[in-house]
Parts: C-alpha cells; sequence; structure tokens
C-alpha cells in the first residue's frame, strides 16, 4: 500500500473486554512503532520492532498491553481487560531502517465505555 | 530524562505576519529533533529534520545546542499553515520518538 494502514479506524468496547489493533506498515519498512495518543497530549512511545523481535517495549503501560509481529510486517497491539483510561488514538509507524523519519498510520481510535 | 517542551498549547496570528513556534528539549546525548505537522483531518506527517537543514513550506527550524532548543519559524504565515504541531526528540539506540504536547496554530485571514 501507498501508507501505513491501521484498523479498525474506530473502536468501541466495554470495560473489562479485550480488543486488537492492527498495523500494516510501509511494505519493506523493518521498524515498526507504536504510540499512544491520549486529548492534548502528544504521542507517547508505547513499542518498537526491529523485524519481529520486540526492540524496545518500555513504553507499555502495565502488562494487560502486549505487541506482536510475527512475520515482520503486520502487527497487533493487543489489551486485555480494558479499562476507561485506555480511551486514546492509538498510532503506528514505520521507518525502512530504524533511523530517522516515521510514517504514521491514520491512528485507531480507541473509546472504552 | 528525555523531555520535549512546547510551552504554547494555542498560538494565533494573522496572515503575513511572522510566526515562531517555540520548542525546548532536555537529552543528554546528541540530539536529533524533527518538526511533525497534523492537518486537520490527516495523519501526522514530517514536516522537516534539522539534520536536514532545509526549508519545507517556508518554514525553518535551526537547533540552538546552547538554549537547548529547536524554534519553528516561518516569516509570513498563511491560512494553510493552520494545523497541529508537534516536536519531537529520537532517543538514540532506541529509536523512539519523545514528542512535545503540541501547539495548535491558527492563522487568521
Amino acid at each position: 500500500g501507498a501508507g501505513v494502514s491501521q484498523t479498525p479506524s474506530n473502536k468501541v468496547t466495554e470495560k473489562g473486554k479485550y480488543v486488537e489493533l492492527r498495523c500494516d506498515p510501509i511494505s519493506g519498512h523493518t521498524a515498526l512503532y507504536w504510540y499512544r495518543q491520549s486529548l492534548g497530549q502528544g504521542p507517547e512511545f508505547l513499542i518498537y520492532f526491529q523485524g519481529t523481535g520486540a526492540a524496545d517495549d518500555s513504553g507499555l503501560p502495565n502488562d494487560r498491553f502486549f505487541a506482536v509481529r510475527p512475520e515482520g510486517s503486520v502487527s497487533t497491539l493487543k489489551i486485555q481487560r480494558t479499562e476507561r483510561g485506555d480511551s486514546a488514538v492509538y498510532l503506528c509507524a514505520s521507518s525502512s531502517t530504524g533511523v530517522g523519519r516515521q510514517y504514521f498510520g491514520a491512528g485507531t481510535r480507541l473509546s472504552v465505555l | 530524562a528525555q523531555r520535549v517542551t512546547q510551552p504554547e498549547k494555542l498560538l494565533s496570528v494573522f496572515k503575513g505576519a511572522p510566526v515562531e513556534l517555540k520548542c525546548n528539549y532536555s537529552y543528554s546525548g546528541s540530539p536529533e529533533l524533527f518538526w511533525y505537522v497534523q492537518y486537520s483531518r490527516q495523519r501526522l506527517q514530517l514536516l522537516l529534520r534539522h539534520i536536514s537543514r532545509e526549508s519545507i513550506k517556508g518554514f525553518t527550524a535551526d537547533l540552538n545546542k546552547g538554549e537547548t532548543s529547536f524554534h519553528l519559524k516561518k516569516p509570513f504565515a498563511q491560512e494553510e499553515d493552520s494545523a497541529m504541531y508537534y516536536c519531537a526528540l529520537l532517543i538514540q539506540g532506541a529509536q523512539k520518538l519523545v514528542f512535545g504536547q503540541g501547539t495548535r496554530l491558527t492563522i487568521n485571514p
């Protein structure tokens, strides 16, 4: 595709439910990032993949959050037992080498009721 | 600690006036800084990076290590510049971006 694709664009769920957010990076990009953007804030780093492995997951807020990238392309961010405080826009970005410019997707807006 | 500060959440100027969006950073390593922009109903996109020393859409930004600043400037604002602007710092090794809170720039006709 032409850019980073994220699905769904919007997700509404109930407190306590499990959700999965998908990111399809630019073809050939080895580095993939997840960020979370709360209302009125800048994006905050969650996790960075280089290839299939998580090179840095220091931004994941707790063990309810988990992300995978099994084949080094598509990534899924998984959130268990969602809480209202998880409501935010979740952004995915990719880059060709893991240094420098990152290309962002349009984001998934998660609302936990 | 690594931190990026954008002191102005909102900035409003008239068309044709100069504009400056402030950004200060705190980082012990060698800084690599970016400005990202988000226009209405569009995704976040790179505007410029300091190592390129380029001018994009009339915007420039100079890294001042003494003042730990990377302010974004444009001499004559245009209405299409209205957008959300984020300053970001790349953490070396970790390869993650640390963003400021953002400044919403509004250009009045």
